[in-house]
């Protein structure tokens, strides 16, 4: 089975300061790799994703991230964060022959301090 | 347009009641999603259908019932409400083909048993 861990639950930046959120997974086989952001009170919004190619993935809002499969990591950073960027950050995969269900890491809290 | 949504966006029952969730796309995917999120943010796959089809049932209480009557739509029902059922609950949806890799999500509906 596969698994996600979100290495830091709460991650405090101050407002253009660079973020990095740290994810790590588990799996025996390949799998794709998904950011998701959550704002306050709402739904879930991708914000990137890596299915194959470039290890580098750029997505909304200047965010990327770099698949790294020796370390198994996908680690999501910004270079200069915005007080918008306040959320709740969700590390998933998705394994396509398991029915495409995504299994997410624990989160990580992104508060941007002025 | 909303492409995922969900009512009621808020749901206060008493323990012991039975309690319905709908989800609707117009996004003409093929695949739909229930995810849980508990109180700390921790998110779960809870049931998959595509075409109305059962395809993903995660360990869930047989109090928790999806029904499908056509695939725009998973509604969810819960019978005999627990305290522990309170949570956050995430309808999302998938397309098939093409660029299947992508969930998109509702709102959430959050549902408080006293």
């Amino acid at each position: 089975a596969q698994s996600v861990t979100q290495l830091d639950s709460q991650v405090p930046v101050f407002e253009e300061a660079p973020v990095e959120l740290r994810c790590n997974y588990s799996s025996s086989v390949s799998v794709y790799l998904f950011w998701y952001v959550q704002y306050p009170n709402q739904g879930l919004q991708l914000l990137l994703k890596y299915l194959s190619g470039s290890t580098l993935v750029k997505g909304i809002n200047g965010f990327e991230a770099e698949f790294n499969k020796s370390q198994t990591s996908f680690h999501l950073r910004k270079p200069s964060v915005h007080i918008s960027d306040t959320a709740e950050y969700f590390c998933a995969v998705m394994i396509k022959a398991a029915g495409n269900k995504l299994t997410f890491g624990g989160g990580t809290r992104v508060l941007v301090k002025p | 347009d909303t492409a995922v949504s969900q009512t009621p966006k808020y749901l206060v029952t008493q323990m012991g009641n039975d309690k319905s969730i709908k989800c609707e796309q117009n996004l003409g995917h093929d695949t739909m999603y229930w995810y849980k999120q508990d109180s700390k943010k921790f998110l779960k796959i809870m049931f998959s259908y595509n075409n109305k089809e059962l395809i993903i049932n995660e360990t869930v209480p047989n109090r928790f019932s999806p029904k499908s009557p056509d695939k725009a739509h998973l509604n969810l029902h819960i019978n005999s409400l627990e305290l522990g059922d309170s949570a956050v609950y995430f309808c999302a949806s998938r397309k098939e083909k093409g660029h299947a890799d992508t969930q998109y999500f509702g709102p959430g509906t959050r549902l408080t048993v006293l």
